[in-house]
């Protein structure tokens, strides 16, 4: 079974603290992705990422940085947290050059910024 | 206006019922349909996938796929206690559109028993 996981299912940190959400995934997945749930608004992608070292910005990417050092590992950096990123963050990975392929989604971090 | 619209709900029915879930979109480049499944503290899990117009059934789900109307649908048959959860749908264009799924709301669904 394929398998994401996330660093930390609840965070709570402070304005203007810097950040570091991580993903691994364990099924070699090309492609992985950042998003965030908010209700009323559904999933928004922020970062995606291709391939090692590769990434390329979502539909809200402004406050976020990303960092795809090795394939399983997608890291999401808020470098000035603020407190209209509470959120919940959701990473996910799929296969393959083709949008249709299944996302794999991990279980989220609820993140508060105080 | 967003590109995919899907009301939040929250949807309460009886155990039994049939629900219909709904949403509607914009873009005409969509091709790929898909419902997500989220129960409460997990991330989303395919339930499934449509390619083009028309139906596919699996178990006591259907998905429809109105190309013309920018409408597709989810059907739940005899719907359960365990159906409850978050439903999702989800939607891309070609390879070209960008590797992306553009994700409708979310609907809230509560199965009472």
């Amino acid at each position: 079974d394929v398998k994401v996981t996330q660093s930390s299912r609840y965070l709570v940190k402070r304005t203007g603290e810097k950040v570091f959400l991580e993903c691994v995934q364990d099924m070699d997945h090309e492609n992985m992705f950042w998003y965030r749930q908010d209700p009323g608004l559904g999933l928004r992608l922020i970062y995606f990422s291709y391939d090692v070292k590769m990434k390329e910005k979502g539909d809200i990417p402004e406050g976020y940085s990303v960092s795809r050092e090795k394939k399983e590992r997608f890291s999401l950096i808020l470098e000035s947290a603020s407190t209209n990123q509470t959120s919940m963050y959701l990473c996910a990975s799929s296969s393959g050059a083709v949008s249709y392929n299944e996302q794999f989604f991990g279980p989220g971090t609820r993140l508060t910024v105080l | 206006q967003k590109e995919v619209e899907q009301d939040p709900g929250p949807l309460s029915v009886p155990e039994g019922a049939i629900v219909s879930l709904n949403c509607t979109y914009s873009n005409s480049a969509f091709q790929y349909f898909m419902w997500y499944r989220q129960y409460s503290r997990k991330g989303p899990e395919l339930l499934m996938y449509t390619y083009s117009s028309g139906n596919k059934e699996d178990g006591r789900f259907t998905a429809q796929v109105d190309k013309s109307s920018k409408y597709i649908s989810l059907f739940i048959r005899d719907s359960q206690p365990s159906d409850s959860a978050t439903y999702l749908c989800a939607m891309s264009g070609l390879v070209e559109y960008g590797n992306k799924l553009v994700f409708g709301a979310g609907t809230i669904l509560r199965v009472k028993s």
